[in-house]
């Protein structure tokens, strides 16, 4: 069965420091990957989306940037982070036709 | 890319009563779906309809799709507590985008 794995659950950190955040898959090949970003009680913002390896596309301008260097593994990186980064972080990945998303379970993010 | 718009923005009924919540959208579509997402959870699919379909159930949930009117609605009936939480319609779209969604609240 086809599993995703997101981590940290929850991170601090000070404004100006690095971030990197890791999501795999499992029991799949070739997944659409999917990085979003959730304000305190808003929607979804769609941050990055790959389709293959080395594949990213960004959906919004911004200081964070995505690597996909393995097929199932995605990453999503900033090298200084700002005050309006924190937020919930979430990683899905679905199939060529996207029917169906799964989700990560999350990466709350707060800079201080 | 294309996102579905939710309506109302909250929602807060009695446990026991139904909850219906609406999804918009602009552009012709194959499929639309829905998710649901608890609290400091990630999202999880609850059913997908397609374009050719007008209703689909599935347990206490019903999807209808009024293609003419670029419109979707998630019933839930006889509402539990547990049902509580922001739900969310995504049109096929690569990529998938989401709205705002409604948030739920169920109280006992």
């Amino acid at each position: 069965s086809q599993t995703i794995h997101q981590w940290p659950a929850t991170l601090v950190q000070p404004v100006g420091s690095p971030l990197s955040l890791e999501c795999t898959v499992e029991g799949t090949s070739n997944p659409n990957l999917y990085w979003y970003r959730q304000a305190a009680g808003r929607g979804l913002q769609l941050l990055f989306y790959s389709v293959g390896i080395g594949q990213i596309s960004s959906e919004v301008p911004q200081n964070l940037s995505a690597s996909r260097p393995q097929d199932r593994q995605f990453i999503l990186s900033s090298k200084k982070l700002l005050l309006s980064d924190s937020g919930f972080y979430l990683c899905a990945w679905g199939q060529d036709n996207n029917e169906k998303l799964f989700f990560g379970s999350g990466t709350q993010l707060s800079v201080l | 890319s294309q996102q579905g718009e939710e309506d109302p923005q909250a929602l807060s009924i009695q446990e026991g009563e139904n909850a219906t919540m609406n999804c918009s959208y602009k552009t012709s579509i194959n499929n639309l779906q829905w998710y649901r997402q608890n609290s400091g959870r990630g999202l999880v699919h609850l059913i997908l309809i397609r374009s050719n379909e007008r209703e689909k159930h599935s347990g206490r949930l019903r999807v209808t799709l009024d293609t003419s009117k670029k419109s979707s609605s998630l019933l839930i009936t006889a509402s539990r507590a547990a049902d509580t939480a922001s739900y969310f319609c995504a049109t096929d779209n690569t990529p998938l985008v989401f709205g705002k969604g409604t948030r739920l609240s169920v109280i006992a």
